[in-house]
């Protein structure tokens, strides 16, 4: 299964500032994933990163306050912008090799950030 | 908007006991149903992809089964150890090609 480095790990942000999360994977993957959860809530997808164009986004989610980008097969990073208290969550990428159902997804150790 | 459900939320177990979470889900236009654990200060480690309707899958001491018609999963723990103290998620997979998790339980085992 494929390796994720995914960093930072955990970071204390001040509000109004942004914060730039990037993953790293161990081989080319077709389909890869941006979650977040917020504290006492499911695993809830952001968005899709595509390579080559632009993310595709979940509803509630926008592309000004998450920019996603994928220069390749094994690259990408979310930015969270303008942060507030409410962005205070755990954000995990994750990646799929067919974008098959049956296949299963293998995530990144996540970004625990905290805003004050 | 596709409701996945899981329950209990938290569950507390003393080792060597054997226990069993509820995950469920839609029952039209099912395709797959996927199982994690989420480990502290880990990333979620995929358990069971699941698609058939009465499918049950087997990993150590973990087993999982589906029902699709009905629209549930169970996943069972045989005499539980404190290493198993995680959150089990589960998630249905959409014919949108995306996962969508339930809250999760959280289990704690006791030596």
């Amino acid at each position: 299964s494929a390796v994720i480095s995914q960093k930072p790990s955990r970071d204390i942000c001040q509000r109004g500032t942004s914060l730039t999360i990037q993953c790293q994977v161990d081989s080319q993957v077709t389909m890869m994933f941006w979650y977040r959860q917020q504290p006492g809530q499911s695993l809830t997808l952001i968005a899709t990163a595509n390579q080559g164009s632009e993310a595709t986004y979940e509803s509630g989610f926008v592309i000004d306050k998450f920019p996603i980008s994928r220069p390749n097969l094994t690259f990408s990073t979310l930015t969270v912008s303008n942060m507030s208290p409410e962005d205070s969550s755990i954000y995990l990428c994750s990646v799929v090799g067919t974008g098959e159902g049956n296949q299963p997804q293998h995530f990144g150790d996540g970004t625990r950030l905290s805003i004050l | 908007i596709l409701n996945v459900e899981q329950s209990p939320q938290s569950l507390h177990v003393q080792e060597g006991d054997s226990t069993n979470f509820t995950c469920s889900f839609p029952s039209s236009n099912f395709y797959a149903l996927h199982w994690y654990r989420w480990e502290t200060a880990k990333s979620p480690e995929a358990l069971f992809v699941m698609t058939l309707n009465g499918d049950e899958k087997k990993k150590g001491r973990i087993s999982a089964t589906l029902n699709t018609k009905e629209g549930y999963s169970y996943l069972y723990i045989k005499g539980s150890q404190p290493e198993d103290s995680a959150t089990y998620l589960c998630a249905l997979y959409n014919q949108g090609g995306k996962l969508i998790f339930g809250q999760g339980t959280e289990l704690s085992v006791k030596p």
